[in-house]
């Protein structure tokens, strides 16, 4: 167990949907990371949250968004879902910014856009 | 810009035998490597990873990997396989300047015969 938590496990929706994949970062730890995985494109990096401020974006889609909250939880908001946006996201959490930072994986969310 | 390439998306080993996955980097400025493991159903799992303070970097269940910098090199190994070392392997690199972000090479799957 990371320590890193994400709800929900499972996600079943329709194309054209909005969802809300959210995220507990391991106690202490600042940084929030997202990242995208399947089998087209691998694992991707979509961004990047410290301390409720956004600090890096990869090839995130404009049709997503994030946020980090006060309390560091940080939710990840789909919208207008393709059928090609089906994949395993997962969010990650380190202690700080930085590359020599380890990063702490959750157990993803498996998003099926049907 | 950073990339990683694993050679061989998939590994074959018999138990017992050495394993060995291969991973190269391209980084303009002073790369952190990672390596990962992903079993079925489950989040990442860091193995090891290399921070500049020695090249040869030991990790959790026996792996091990060599930095050289002359190859842009960060190969995984493990003398004797086991069974249960069966799963995907992801290599990814992280620099500071770009808030610690992996990017991760496709990942190789590593399968391992009685």
């Amino acid at each position: 167990d990371s320590g890193v938590t994400q709800t929900p496990k499972h996600l079943i929706t329709a194309t054209g949907q909005r969802v809300t994949l959210r995220c507990s970062p391991r106690s202490g730890d600042l940084s929030v990371y997202w990242y995208q995985q399947s089998l087209d494109q691998g694992l991707q990096f979509l961004i990047q949250y410290y301390n409720g401020e956004e600090r890096a974006k990869g090839n995130i889609l404009e049709r997503f968004s994030a946020q980090q909250f006060p309390d560091l939880h940080s939710e990840l908001n789909l919208s207008s879902l393709e059928l090609g946006d089906s994949a395993l996201y997962f969010c990650a959490s380190s202690v700080a910014v930085g590359g020599i930072n380890e990063q702490f994986f959750g157990p993803g969310t498996r998003l099926t856009v049907l | 810009a950073q990339s990683v390439t694993q050679l061989g998306s998939h590994v074959s080993v018999s138990e017992g035998a050495l394993v060995l996955l291969r991973c190269n980097y391209s980084s303009s400025v002073p790369p952190y490597l990672f390596w990962y493991v992903q079993y079925p159903n489950q989040g990442l799992q860091l193995l090891l990873k290399y921070t500049s303070a020695a090249t040869l970097v030991k990790g959790i269940n026996g792996f091990e990997a060599e930095f050289k910098k002359s190859e842009t090199s960060f190969h995984l190994t493990k003398p004797s396989a086991h069974m249960r070392d069966a799963a995907e392997y992801f290599c990814a690199v992280s620099v500071d300047n770009q808030g610690g972000k992996l990017i991760f090479g496709q990942g190789t799957e590593l399968s391992v015969k009685p």
